[in-house]
């Protein structure tokens, strides 16, 4: 059974380019959280998606979208990249029908902008 | 979702129990209190959740006070393997509120040989 993945592990970009992450959630699970988790700091939520839609967003700005597709997987899309955009950048799956069960997290995309 | 408060750091030596504090004077009724465990470069794992009294599992205890205010997690007999930061989270994960966990600085804990 496998857990949350995704891709690619590390990226490398500059200032200015737009990145794409990929994120595959834990079997039978069908919502997908993004965090964002700069060096030395917690994870910080980014926003959610449940059935092909965004469900509830954090202070992020609009340069951050995501999209999630019909097998529940998604993607976390950022233009515009500035250095501050270097973080990792975590996948969490849950299945919206089960009150408080944990969110399962992916080992995340270290994106590191020059 | 309240705000949780626990030590920066925490150093302790193979084999000696671990306890880890964590403040949540806000709590509401409806919050659990969920505790994860992260190393570098890893995401979070969870580790334990629980709403009152006292919860165990294979890895871990939780322990919570009647008012809930605080929480501690009990790391028994730890290893240099369990050197990594655990953040603590109060909230309700009902399916009306799945999404957005606020993590803190969380508790970098050292264990040494």
């Amino acid at each position: 059974d496998a857990g949350v993945t995704q891709s690619p592990t590390h990226l490398i970009k500059t200032r200015g380019q737009q990145v794409t992450l990929r994120c595959s959630p834990k079997s039978g699970h069908d919502t997908v959280s993004w965090y964002q988790q700069a060096l030395g700091q917690g994870p910080q939520f980014i926003f959610q998606y449940y059935e092909e839609e965004e469900r509830q967003r954090g202070n992020f700005p609009d340069r951050f979208s995501g999209h999630q597709f019909p097998n529940y997987s998604s993607e976390l899309n950022v233009n515009a990249l500035l250095l501050g955009d270097s973080a990792l950048y975590l996948c969490a799956s849950s299945f919206q029908g089960a009150n408080n069960q944990p969110q399962h997290f992916g080992d995340g995309t270290r994106l590191s902008i020059l | 979702l309240a705000k949780t408060t626990q030590p920066i750091s925490m150093d302790s030596y193979e084999g000696q129990e671990v306890n880890i504090t964590c403040s949540h004077n806000n709590i509401a009724t409806n919050d659990y209190i969920t505790w994860y465990q992260q190393f570098p470069s890893q995401g979070p794992r969870f580790i334990i959740q629980g709403y009152k009294t006292k919860v165990t599992n294979e890895v871990a205890s939780l322990f919570i006070p009647a008012d809930r205010k605080s929480s501690t997690l009990s790391l028994p007999r730890v290893s240099l393997s369990d050197t990594a930061v655990y953040y603590c989270l109060v909230g309700y994960h009902g399916s009306s509120n799945t999404g957005k966990l606020i993590f803190g600085q969380g508790t970098t804990l050292q264990v040494k040989p």
